[in-house]
């Protein structure tokens, strides 16, 4: 989807090691989110941001960590994988009315 | 707890005919109801939305219906095509603040040639 990038596409990891998903995005939005998609779960939001160096929590954060160092950035980290956190991770831009997602990130955790 | 029920989890159509998907909220303060699409191996995109102080929203052959009285709201689409295939997801907010949608579980739609 145009003006937002979600990187890596795809990941597979072992339980207990760390990695960072990036989204980054160039239309010049204020807000960032991190959502996970699930079967059966629709979209859950994890974290998001109003704005560069603010962050808050979404439905299900525990697990994640995220940081907003620059505007169009937002990183979602994992400390220490665990396999219920095999996902879909969609990055989304937006304030009032329609968010606009990235084309979302595979995880898979071992 | 999941706020917007959303049914049915599949739907298969024959071209040409009518889908339609519905939504339960329980929520009374929320206000705004969009509908998103999905494609396989892409974002939800925005597809449509209403406000509760109308009843029913038309976007060529989207419609969205919606009863306040009984918390309810759904998706028709009409003459449905094989391109209309996707994941369909309703969701609802208080005001449109994108980081207060609740999402509903998402339904498989599958238009047959």
């Amino acid at each position: 989807n145009a003006g937002v990038t979600q990187t890596p596409k795809f990941r597979v990891l072992k339980t207990g090691q760390s990695m960072t998903l990036l989204c980054a995005q160039d239309m010049n939005h204020e807000y960032m989110y991190w959502y996970r998609q699930d079967p059966g779960m629709g979209l859950r939001l994890i974290h998001y941001s109003v704005g560069e160096g603010t962050t808050a929590k979404g439905e299900v954060p525990d697990g994640y960590n995220v940081s907003r160092l620059k505007k169009q950035n937002f990183l979602l980290g994992l400390e220490s994988a665990a396999p219920s956190q095999t996902s879909v991770y969609f990055c989304a831009i937006g304030d009032t009315g329609e968010l606009f997602f990235g084309e979302g990130s595979r995880l898979t955790v071992l | 707890q999941q706020q917007v029920k959303q049914s049915p989890q599949s739907l298969i159509v024959q071209k040409g005919g009518i889908s339609i998907i519905n939504c339960a909220y329980e929520n009374t303060a929320f206000d705004y109801f969009p509908w998103y699409q999905q494609f396989p191996g892409k974002g939800p995109a925005l597809l449509i939305a209403i406000r509760p102080d109308v009843s029913e929203k038309k976007e060529g052959r989207f419609t969205i219906s919606f009863n306040k009285s009984a918390k309810q709201f759904s998706l028709h689409i009409m003459d449905s095509q094989p391109g209309d295939s996707a994941t369909y997801f309703c969701a609802a907010s208080m005001g449109t603040a994108a980081r207060q949608l609740t999402f509903g579980s998402g339904t498989q739609l599958t238009v047959l040639p």
